[in-house]
């Protein structure tokens, strides 16, 4: 199965700083398929953006994901209080679908 | 409105058995494909099974695979896993997820709708 690998653990940062996640694939992800989720306490994830780069409906465009291959991004160009969060990236190229272990942006 | 909410969890014994479900509101069930996840606590999440809109096809991860079953039945709306064999690590929050269609109706083996979760715990 694909490995995903989340860094860093955890980001301390300010609101209206940049944030920027890492999602590294153990095995090229084809055709992109590369998934961002958001979490916060006591819910279930929300999906943020798919296809590596394409925002769901409702996301704001300061999300943005990129990448390809084996190495992927999420970037948050500026904090607002609502994005302190954890967030999981899941590869669906291949079987069985695999989430990465979690970035936690906390406030620095 | 649009809504999973899944209910069955609860405290079971090692080896025991247990029953999930899923209650599907405001789209037509019946045509998407859905997912157990499941996610430990501080764990990232952990994709289980999913199956077809018409019940034609289902996939296990092989954690689950022989000891789990996804079923459905579309005149009820409702989505199953049905869990055996339970092990102490199967202990989770359990959520049903439907698959995401994009804006131009195009399907990606996604999760778009999630459900609330239930949380099973599998301790003597």
């Amino acid at each position: 199965e694909i490995v995903l690998t989340q860094s860093p653990g955890i980001l301390s940062l300010s609101p209206g700083e940049r944030a920027t996640l890492s999602c590294r694939a153990s095995q090229s992800v084809s055709s992109s398929y590369l998934a961002w989720y958001q979490q916060k306490p006591g819910q279930a994830p929300r999906l943020l953006i798919y296809g590596a780069s394409s925002r769901t409906t409702g996301i704001p465009d300061r999300f943005s994901g990129g990448g390809s291959g084996t190495d992927f991004s999420l970037t948050i160009s500026r904090l607002e209080p609502e994005d302190f969060a954890v967030y999981y990236c899941q590869q669906y190229g291949r079987s069985p679908w695999t989430f990465g272990q979690g970035t936690k942006v906390e406030i620095k | 409105q649009v809504q999973l909410v899944e209910s069955g969890g609860g405290l079971v014994k090692p080896g025991g058995s247990l029953r999930l479900s899923c209650a599907a509101s405001g789209f037509t069930f019946s045509d998407y494909y859905m997912s157990w996840i499941r996610q430990a606590p501080g764990k990232g999440p952990e994709w289980l099974s999913y199956i077809t809109g018409s019940s034609s096809y289902t996939n296990y991860a092989d954690s689950v695979k022989g000891r789990f079953t996804i079923s459905r039945d579309n005149a009820k709306n409702s989505l199953y896993l049905q869990m055996n064999s339970l092990r102490a690590e199967d202990t989770a929050v359990y959520y049903c997820a439907s698959r995401y269609y994009d804006s131009a109706g195009y399907p990606h083996d996604v999760f778009g709708l999630w459900g609330q979760g239930t949380m099973v715990t599998v301790s003597s």
